[in-house]
C-alpha cells in the first residue's frame, strides 16, 4: 500500500503571508499511464472535502489561482501565496495511482 | 450540473445492513475509477473501496473486506456500497469520489451511524 506522509500537521499562518505544505509518498506516484494522479483537497470547518488540485498541479474548475501545486515522482507541495481567512481548514493530499490513500491532513489556522 | 449525489445512509444496529448509493451527472461516469471514502467523527479521511471503470477490479480497506461489496451501474451513472454485518466503528460520512480527481468534486456525503 502507498502510504502519503503530510508535513507539517499544523500551519500557523499570518493573513497575506504564504503558506506551503509538503506531501511524500512511499513510492512513486507515476502511472503506467503516464499520468501522476495526485490531488490536493480542502475541508473546511463542518464542510465536505473539496478539490483544490488534481494531477499534481491542475486547479479544479473555480478554484483561486492562489493555489498552486508542484512535484514529482514521490514528493509533492501545495502553496497558498496569499493566505485569506477562508483558507482556513485542514488540507489532504491523496493518490490515486495504486487505488486511493490520504496524507494526515494540515491543519491551517489564523496566526 | 457536474455533481455526484451520495444517500442512502441512516441509523443501524450492529450486525445491520445498508446499501449507500452515488448519483453522478454532467461528466463521464463510465470512465473513471470511483471510490467511496468515509470520515468518523473528528478523524481524517479513510479510503473504504475502488472500482475499475468496467467494474472488473475492486479492492477494500482491510477492516471491511468480507462485509462491504462496491459495485457500479454505468447505464444509470450510479456507484453502490453494500454495508454488511455493520460496526460501530463504521459509523462515519460516506462520500463517493471520482479518483483522477479532473472530472467532478466532492458530494456532501451520507451519514451512517452504527448504534444500538
Amino acid at each position: 500500500d502507498i502510504v502519503m506522509t503530510q508535513t507539517p500537521l499544523s500551519s500557523p499562518v499570518t493573513l497575506g503571508q504564504p503558506a506551503s505544505i509538503s506531501c511524500r509518498s512511499s513510492q512513486s506516484l507515476v502511472h503506467s499511464d503516464g499520468n501522476t494522479y495526485l490531488s490536493w483537497l480542502q475541508q473546511r470547518p463542518g464542510q465536505p472535502p473539496r478539490l483544490l488540485i488534481y494531477k499534481i498541479s491542475n486547479r479544479f474548475s473555480g478554484v483561486p489561482d492562489r493555489f498552486s501545486g508542484s512535484g514529482a515522482g514521490t514528493d509533492f507541495t501545495l502553496k497558498i501565496s496569499r493566505v485569506e481567512a477562508e483558507d482556513v481548514g485542514v488540507y489532504y493530499c491523496m493518490q490515486a495511482t495504486q487505488f486511493v490513500t490520504f496524507g494526515q491532513g494540515t491543519k491551517v489556522e489564523i496566526k | 450540473e457536474v455533481q455526484v449525489v451520495e444517500s442512502g445512509g441512516g441509523l443501524v444496529q450492529p450486525g445491520g445492513s445498508l446499501r449507500l448509493s452515488c448519483a453522478a451527472s454532467g461528466f463521464t461516469f463510465s470512465s473513471h475509477w470511483m471510490s467511496w471514502v468515509r470520515q468518523a467523527p473528528g478523524k481524517g479521511l479513510e479510503w473504504v473501496a475502488s472500482i475499475k471503470q468496467d467494474g472488473s477490479e475492486k479492492d477494500y480497506v482491510d477492516s471491511v473486506k468480507g462485509r462491504f461489496t462496491i459495485s457500479r451501474d454505468n447505464a444509470k451513472n450510479s456507484l453502490y456500497l453494500q454495508m454488511n454485518s455493520l460496526r460501530a466503528e463504521d459509523t462515519a460520512v460516506y462520500y463517493c469520489a471520482e479518483n483522477s480527481g479532473s472530472s467532478v468534486d466532492w458530494g456532501q456525503g451520507t451519514l451512517v451511524t452504527v448504534s444500538s
